[in-house]
Order: structure tokens, then sequence, then C-alpha cells
């Protein structure tokens, strides 16, 4: 079956700009992330949907952020008005219900880059 | 602090030849997970290999195995017979608690380079 799928794979903007990020999980899986891994680093936890439940925006680090998933599914991240810091690698990884020891899949990432 | 920490910034390591690279973590919940996830140049992660905190057993997959000292708060990753595929950048990372949020806390990673 399909992966994790994320797009665009590139995405080049000039600061100030509002950009939108797109994740398709893999079919049937409930729990969804949002990471951003800023060149040569770990990765960085953003936002944690999880089926119908509030998601978790703790790692959000601006209000400049949002995210929202739609129907259960796709889920689109959106930076307002990027800054340069913002360059990175954006990941999404969905998973089956959110039990401890379950593996997440990751998409190939959108590598952001804020002019 | 450093929840996870991975102090080996670099390595390089003949083929053939089993690596080990350094994890310890820090919490004080007693039920987490720990994973090991590869990072190829191409980007994408891979999942390894788990080992959850109430496990008695150490993980194996295939060449993988996880050195878990739950004393010592440490999660080694062992490649057994190093391949020239290998060379990766190797993340390990934790998932606190059995409930609730499920995020994983990342370390800086260690990168792995195989020699032929």
């Amino acid at each position: 079956g399909a992966g994790v799928s994320q797009s665009p794979s590139n995405k080049v903007t000039e600061k100030g700009k509002d950009v939108e990020l797109r994740c398709d999980p893999i079919s049937g899986h409930t729990a969804l992330y949002w990471y951003r891994q800023s060149l040569g680093q770990g990765l960085e936890f953003l936002i944690y949907f999880q089926g119908n439940s509030a998601p978790d925006k703790s790692g959000l680090p601006s209000d400049r952020f949002s995210a929202e998933r739609t129907g259960g599914s796709v889920s689109t991240l959106t930076i307002q008005r990027t800054q340069q810091e913002d360059s990175a690698v954006y990941l999404c990884a969905s998973s089956l219900a959110g039990t401890s020891g379950t593996e997440q899949f990751f998409g190939p990432g959108t590598r952001l880059t804020v002019l | 602090a450093q929840k996870i920490t991975q102090t080996q910034p670099g390595m390089f390591v003949q083929e053939k030849e089993a690596v080990t690279l350094d994890c310890t973590y820090d919490t004080s919940d007693q039920s987490y997970g720990l994973f090991w996830y590869k990072q190829p140049s191409s980007g994408e992660m891979i999942f390894l290999i788990y080992q959850g905190s109430y496990d008695e057993q150490n993980a194996t997959e295939g060449r993988y195995s996880l050195n878990f000292q739950k004393a010592r708060k440490s999660a080694n990753l062992v490649i057994s017979a190093s391949q020239l595929g290998d060379s990766a950048m190797y993340f390990c990372a934790m998932r606190e608690g059995a409930d609730s949020n499920y995020q994983l806390i990342w370390g800086a990673g260690t990168k792995l380079i195989i020699k032929p």
C-alpha cells in the first residue's frame, strides 16, 4: 500500500509570504504528527493529531504556525509570514492508534527554503 | 536538560565490523518506549527497532539489536556485520508515558560511515 506522502517536495518562498504544506497519511492511521528538522539536527516535534481529539499543539514555535486535519485524514501545515529561520525540512508521520510501541511511518518531507 | 543524548556526532567503521551507537535518555516516567531510526542521505526516516520500558528482553531485528540497560538509562543500537548501505544518520528517540501525548523526542543523531 501507499506510504505517507507529502507535497510539495521542495518549496522556495520569500520572507513574509505564507506557505502550506500537505501530508497524506497512510490509510487507516489515526495518529498524525508534524516534525521539523533543521540541517544536521534531530527532529523537533510540532503538532500531533489523534483521531477526533483536540490536537496537541505544544510544539508549535509561534502563532505563525498552524495545522489542521480534515476528515481525520489529510493534514495541512500552514506557516504565515515566513521567516528565514523557518527554513528546514518538514516531516509528517502517521501511525496506528497512539499506543506505546507503535512505530511512526514518515513521509519524504518538504524542504522549505525562505529567502 | 537533554532528554535524549547521542554522544557520537560521527563514526567511521570498517565494513563487516560490528558497531555500537550510543543513546542515553532521561525520563521520570515508568512507562516509555525507545526507538531507533535510520536516515540515509536521501532523507527518508526508516524505523529500525523498538524497546518498551517493561520489555525484559533486548529487542532484536535482523542485524539490529538494542542493548537496553534500564538502570543506566541507556539504549544503545548494535549493528552486527556492518554493510556499506548502513552509512546514514541514526537517530534515537523516546516516547514518554503510556497514553495521551505520543510525540517522539529525538536525539541529535550519529552520522555513521562504513568504510570498504
